[in-house]
């Protein structure tokens, strides 16, 4: 199984500040079809997750621009420009490539 | 629009078997490419996924746990239903459904809300 490492686990930001989450998977997530199936979910207190970004930059529907993704092989990371007090939550990178999917451990962002 | 619900106990014992039913609606599982699959997440902690059931009634389980759990589908139900035998108070956690599309976003774009399941004797 491939296992999905983020740090860090704990990000206190200041708002209107830029945030950073780093994801590193334990083989590449390079698809026999070419393509990188990493996505990144974001989980507000008490809500299910919600699809951020997919295929590791693409920006799912309704997410705000202040979120991009960026990364290749095994190295990826989560940007926030300038955190906003909505962002609060934990973040997970997940990965699509191989059955069985898995998650990273969550970055809990909160604000200082 | 897209939805998710799941349903189920919200208490078993030790021992006993769960059965979690996801009714969704917005797309069809005899799509090409469209997959349900099972997460869930103890109180706390991260999410961790077990199940997959595809378009072409093709399953998929999480290594750890595939002795234990049974996938399925009722496409005129538009329903998937997971299994998991023997729980215990570590399968204590929040239940989820949610959809992907092979071929599309491939990512899990649509969450149910979850059910709690919580178990004890």
């Amino acid at each position: 199984d491939i296992v999905m490492t983020q740090t860090p686990l704990s990000s206190p930001v200041t708002l209107g500040q830029p945030a950073s989450i780093s994801c590193r998977s334990s083989q590449s997530l390079v698809h026999s079809d070419g393509n990188t199936y990493l996505s990144w979910l974001q989980q507000r207190p008490g809500q299910p997750p919600r699809l951020l970004i997919y295929k590791i930059s693409n920006r799912f529907s309704g997410v705000p621009d202040r979120f991009s993704g960026s990364g290749a092989g095994t190295d990826f990371t989560l940007k926030i420009s300038r955190v906003e007090a909505e962002d609060v939550g934990v973040y997970y990178c997940m990965q699509a490539t191989q059955l069985m999917y898995t998650f990273g451990q969550g970055t809990k962002l909160e604000i200082k | 629009q897209v939805t998710l619900r799941e349903s189920g106990p919200a208490l078993v014992k030790p021992t006993q078997t769960l059965t979690l039913t996801c009714t969704f609606s917005g797309f069809s599982l005899s799509t090409s490419g469209m997959c349900v699959s099972w997460i869930r997440q103890p109180p706390g902690k991260a999410l961790e996924w077990l199940a997959l059931i595809d378009w072409d009634d093709d399953k998929y389980y999480s290594t750890s746990l595939k002795t234990r759990l049974t996938i399925s589908k009722d496409t005129s139900k538009n329903q998937v239903v997971l299994t998991m035998t023997n729980m215990d108070p570590v399968d204590t956690a929040t239940y989820y459904c949610a959809r992907i599309a092979v071929a599309g976003f491939d990512a899990f774009d649509i969450w149910g809300q979850g059910t709690m399941v919580t178990v004890s004797s």
